[in-house]
């Protein structure tokens, strides 16, 4: 089936220690999106990719970027995760030119310890 | 802030009761959507509902648009256990989405 997949589903790293999180998807969609949920908040973006074109939230941290190296995969990395970091991390894809629905990855946990 | 308000913010109900959940927004919009999230899961489209419709079914599910109050609401009828979930409105601007806080289902069996 078609869908969204995120690895890991759960992320240790420690204070400072640079981390990667991945998503691939085989809908081929040209927009990729990276969120950031935190405990009983709503989804919060990132950035997102329309094919190459990264588009970056004005309120996203310098210490969050992405990398989008084919329509399948899109990275998030984390550079010197902090403690008000730790969140779910979602990432969802949609096909452009259309109103409609983003389809979500199973997200990843990320612990900063 | 462009996101939206949701209300109520927790709602707990027995199995086979009714549950509505109402969404606010503050600017205009192209369509708005309604999303579930399981607990610690990714979140799942349930309907889209364009700015010129008023109402609009899917199964068990009942969305309605009011524009001219900016406002929106879901109605899941016959709720089931399995329907424990938060629900996510989320407005659309381009290609991006916006979500609202979100409200907390609880069914109870």
């Amino acid at each position: 089936d078609a869908m969204v997949i995120q690895n890991p589903r759960y992320q240790v790293t420690q204070f400072g220690k640079p981390v990667t999180l991945s998503c691939s998807q085989t809908l081929n969609h040209n927009v990729m999106y990276w969120y950031q949920q935190k405990s009983s908040q709503a989804p919060k973006l990132l950035f997102h990719y329309y094919d190459k074109d990264f588009n970056n939230e004005a309120d996203t941290p310098d210490n969050f970027q992405s990398r989008r190296p084919n329509t399948s995969f899109c990275f998030l990395d984390i550079r010197s995760p902090g403690l008000g970091d730790a969140a779910m991390y979602l990432c969802a894809t949609k096909t452009s030119g259309s109103s409609g629905t983003q389809y979500f990855g199973p997200g990843t946990r990320l612990l900063v310890l | 802030s462009q996101q939206g308000e949701e209300d109520p913010q927790a709602l707990s109900i027995q199995e086979g009761e009714n549950a509505t959940m109402n969404c606010s927004y503050k600017t205009s919009i192209n369509n708005l959507q309604w999303y579930r999230q399981n607990s610690g899961r990714g979140l799942v489209h349930l309907i889209l509902i364009r700015s010129n419709e008023r109402e609009k079914h899917s199964g068990r599910l009942r969305v309605t648009l009011d524009t001219s109050k900016k406002s929106s609401s879901l109605l899941i009828t016959a709720s089931r256990a399995a329907d424990t979930a938060s629900y996510f409105c989320a407005r659309e601007y381009g290609n991006k989405l916006v979500f609202g806080a979100g409200t907390i289902l609880r069914v109870k069996s």
